[in-house]
């Protein structure tokens, strides 16, 4: 069975403070790893998506990076707009099913 | 971009009340999905779909039904609505072997 494991479950940062969430995965076959932010009573975003171990993707203040078994967002020099929660999500690419396996997310704070 | 809308943002019905929740993609995507979260449960999922009037249920298909007579509305159906249902609800639609893009979600509450 896949299982996502994300932490911490919160983590509360002063602007300005770098530091990194984590993904561990476990999945029969790695079709893509999937990163989204939630902002409270809002639907998940679209930031990121990783295939294969060692891509890196970037989008502003966040990196995505990705092992063999988990993945990081690293988050440099947070501004309390990137306070929100973050979900992690593996899809697998055998049994041909595209239902994603997701984790419970991080909740970010950033405080000014 | 692709867009997914959820007719309602908030929703308040009374215990026994019929509910539909409608979700409209606008990408031509062939899977569809609906989804509950709850604190401290995570995304649950509840129904999804692969193709036009075809359904599969999730992990929690107990007092919903779905419906998709369309390629780019599905809908969420709670027969009779309870109080234990009050949740978030998001529906995401995605093309074979990529990512969701999800809705604004629906805040319903069962009084």
């Amino acid at each position: 069975e896949d299982q996502v494991t994300q932490s911490p479950e919160a983590l509360r940062l002063q602007e300005g403070e770098s530091s990194s969430l984590n993904c561990s995965y476990t999945v029969s076959g790695l079709r893509g790893l999937f990163w989204y932010r939630q902002d409270p009573g809002k639907g998940p975003e679209f930031l990121f998506t990783l295939y294969s171990a060692g891509e890196e993707k970037e989008k502003e203040r966040l990196k995505a990076t990705l092992t063999k078994k988990e993945s990081f967002l690293h988050i440099t020099a947070p501004k309390p707009e990137d306070s929100a929660t973050y979900l992690c999500a593996v899809q697998a690419a055998s049994g041909g099913s595209y239902i994603p396996t997701f984790g419970r997310g991080t909740s970010l704070i950033v405080h000014p | 971009d692709v867009k997914v809308t959820q007719s309602s943002r908030y929703l308040v019905k009374r215990t026994g009340e019929k509910v539909f929740l409608e979700c409209v993609q606008d990408m031509d995507h062939e899977n569809m999905f609906w989804y509950r979260q709850d604190p401290g449960l995570g995304l649950r999922l509840i129904y999804f779909s692969y193709d036009v009037k075809m359904k599969e249920k999730g992990d929690i298909p107990e007092g919903y039904s779905v419906s998709r007579e369309k390629k780019e509305r599905f809908s969420l159906i709670l027969e009779s609505a309870s109080t234990n249902q009050t949740s978030m609800y998001l529906c995401a639609s995605s093309g074979v072997g990529y990512g969701y893009t999800f809705g604004s979600g629906t805040r319903l509450t069962v009084v």
